[in-house]
């Protein structure tokens, strides 16, 4: 079974430009999270989607952040602009009720931005 | 509510000693409870998880933990440490029936002596 993907895994941006992180959930998972761990941290989420809807984005900086999942498969979290505290590893995962609600991690995409 | 708290932010033992990481939960509802664990500019993998099945659970390399319901803890074992084993972990507590809440520990940095 293929994990989460995420791309790209790394990359770095100046402060007021914007970037776009993309997630592949695991194949039949309904459920989609974005998180946002800053170094030294626990991860934080973002935004939770259940299929093609959003179920919690009560922590996403909505001025700058945004995501959308449209066919309820593969996820885009985009940034614009960015700011120097949003440096940060954006962790994607998946669930599904199918699996105990085991939340699987992708491997992260790192942003720094300088 | 829910919540979790790691009682220890950073733990060093030995190798070939025992290791424990600690981990208090609350919960209204019958929990679900998982460590992660993350390497160095790794995602988080899992390590082991709880539902309400055997309370002694067993999990990748050689760890395991026990839910403890009179305690409200589920602490993390292993009996002799290695050198792979540094890193992050991470324990997570969620509802049973739904991922719509689920809350991170603070984590607890785990270091090896040689």
């Amino acid at each position: 079974e293929a994990g989460v993907a995420q791309s790209p895994r790394y990359k770095i941006i100046e402060k007021r430009q914007s970037v776009a992180f993309w997630c592949n959930p695991i194949s039949g998972h309904a459920t989609l999270y974005w998180y946002q761990q800053i170094l030294g941290q626990g991860p934080k989420l973002l935004i939770q989607f259940q299929n093609n809807g959003v179920v919690d984005d009560s922590q996403l900086p909505k001025d700058r952040f945004s995501a959308e999942r449209l066919k309820g498969v593969d996820s885009t979290l985009k940034i614009q602009p960015a700011k120097l505290e949003d440096s940060a590893v954006y962790l994607c995962a998946s669930s599904s009720i199918h699996s105990g609600n085991t939340i699987y991690f992708g491997e992260g995409s790192w942003l720094t931005v300088v | 509510a829910q919540s979790v708290t790691q009682l220890d932010s950073h733990v060093s033992v030995s190798e070939g000693t025992p290791v424990l990481l600690r981990c208090n939960y609350s919960s209204s509802y019958s929990p679900s409870l998982f460590w992660y664990v993350q390497h160095p500019n790794k995602g988080l993998q899992l390590l082991l998880k709880y539902t309400s099945a055997a309370t002694l659970v067993k999990g990748i390399n050689g760890f395991e933990a026990e839910f403890k319901k009179s305690e409200t803890s589920f602490h993390l074992t292993k009996p002799s440490a290695h050198m792979s084993d540094a890193a992050e972990y991470f324990c997570v507590v969620t509802l049973y029936s739904s991922a719509s809440k689920i809350i991170f520990g603070s984590g607890t940095r785990l270091s090896i002596r040689p």
